[in-house]
This record gives structure tokens, sequence and C-alpha cells, in this order.
């Protein structure tokens, strides 16, 4: 069974820090990562995909990398804003069965 | 494009009621799928479809129903509602060939269960 950890649980910096959010699973044999953004009462919003075989992908100032080898993912947010304070979930995608971690809460102070 | 749309948008039941959440989506999105979300938790899969008329289960669908009869609609049903059914639900849709599947959630129904 897939098991998806997000550590840390909660974080909070000061504006302008660049910083990194984990994200480790058990089983390797994944089809696709992914990291969304989920606003407090909101949904979720996809920020990044990144397919089994790909190591990273970027969207402006994120950027996510995979190593399906050690069951690790990183997403790095640079010069973080008050705007980027949000949950950020990943989510590991084997055949039709999708797993999520619990989220780490990120709050960006001005 | 409406996306993804869900409802209600807040819904209070008591012990044993039945209800269903509409969840439809305007994308022609083959996969559709249902999570809860609890404090704490990450989502939890309850289930999911791959088309019209095919369902299956995720990691947590009892007490829950569902059925697909057009690419556009995936209601999930509550037979008999439990206060362990309190909960955030959520619905999704993606394209279901390639590894391309970027998952689009509607905006949640907040259920409580008295």
């Amino acid at each position: 069974k897939q098991e998806v950890t997000q550590i840390p649980a909660a974080l909070s910096v000061p504006e302008g820090e660049n910083l990194v959010l984990n994200c480790s699973f058990t089983d390797s044999a994944i089809y696709n990562l992914q990291w969304f953004r989920q606003d407090p009462g909101k949904g979720l919003t996809s920020l990044l995909l990144i397919q089994s075989s790909q190591r990273e992908q970027t969207s402006g100032r994120l950027n996510a990398s995979l190593d399906k080898s050690s069951g690790r993912s990183t997403l790095y947010i640079a010069a973080s804003q008050p705007g980027d304070s949000a949950t950020y979930l990943c989510a590991v995608l084997n055949n039709n069965d999708m797993r999520f971690g619990a989220g780490t809460r990120l709050t960006v102070k001005p | 494009n409406a996306g993804v749309t869900q409802t209600p948008k807040f819904q209070v039941l008591k012990t044993g009621q039945s209800m269903t959440l509409q969840c439809a989506q305007d994308m022609n999105h083959e996969y559709m799928s249902w999570y809860r979300q609890d404090p704490g938790m990450g989502l939890r899969l309850i289930h999911y479809s791959v088309g019209a008329g095919i369902t299956d289960q995720g990691e947590v669908p009892n007490g829950y129903n569902v059925s697909r009869s057009t690419t556009e609609d995936f209601p999930l049903r509550l037979l008999s509602a439990a206060p362990s059914q309190t909960s955030v639900y959520f619905c999704a849709s993606s394209y279901s060939r390639g590894s391309l599947k970027t998952q689009y959630f509607g905006p949640g129904t907040r259920l409580l269960v008295l």
C-alpha cells in the first residue's frame, strides 16, 4: 500500500526566503507525482506535475524534483511572498489510485 | 468552461439520512473521482470512474455508492449517514490516458452529520 509523507507539517518563514518542502513515498512504481496548493476553505489547485520519466518541472518561482529510486520529491519555492501562504500537498498516482500526503501548511510573514 | 462543479457547498444531515452529492465537469474528462478530506489528513480516495458505466472502489469506499451514467456527471450517494462521514468532499476529473493526468478539483462540499 502506497504511503505518502510530507515534512514538515507546518513551516513559517519571513518574506523573501527560499524554502523547500519535502514529500516521500513508499512505492516507487508511480505513474506521476503532482504538487497542489490549497487555500483555506478552498479546493486544490495543481501547481506542477512530474511524470515518472522526468526528474523535475519548473513553473515561475516553483521547482519540483522527483527521485523515484529513493521515493522522494521536493518543492522549491524561490523568493517567497505572503501570497504563497497556503497548504501544499503532494500526491502520487499508481494506475488509477492517487494517494495524498497530509500537506505542509506554509506561512510567509511580511 | 466551468471546470468541475459541486453541489451543495454545505449540508447538515442527521444520522441515518441519505443524500447525494453532485459533481459535474464540462471538460470531457474520462476519469472522475471522489475524495474526502479530514483534519490533519491528506485526501483519501472514495470511488473513481474511468468512463461512463465504469466505477471502482478507492481507499475508503464503505458507506458510499457511485454511478456514472454520463461522461459529465459523477454523483456520490451516502446511503445512511453516520457522524464518521462528517468531512469535506472533493470531486476531481482528468484525462485518463497517458501520464499527464493533471487532476482538476471542484470547490468541495462540507458535510456535517449530527
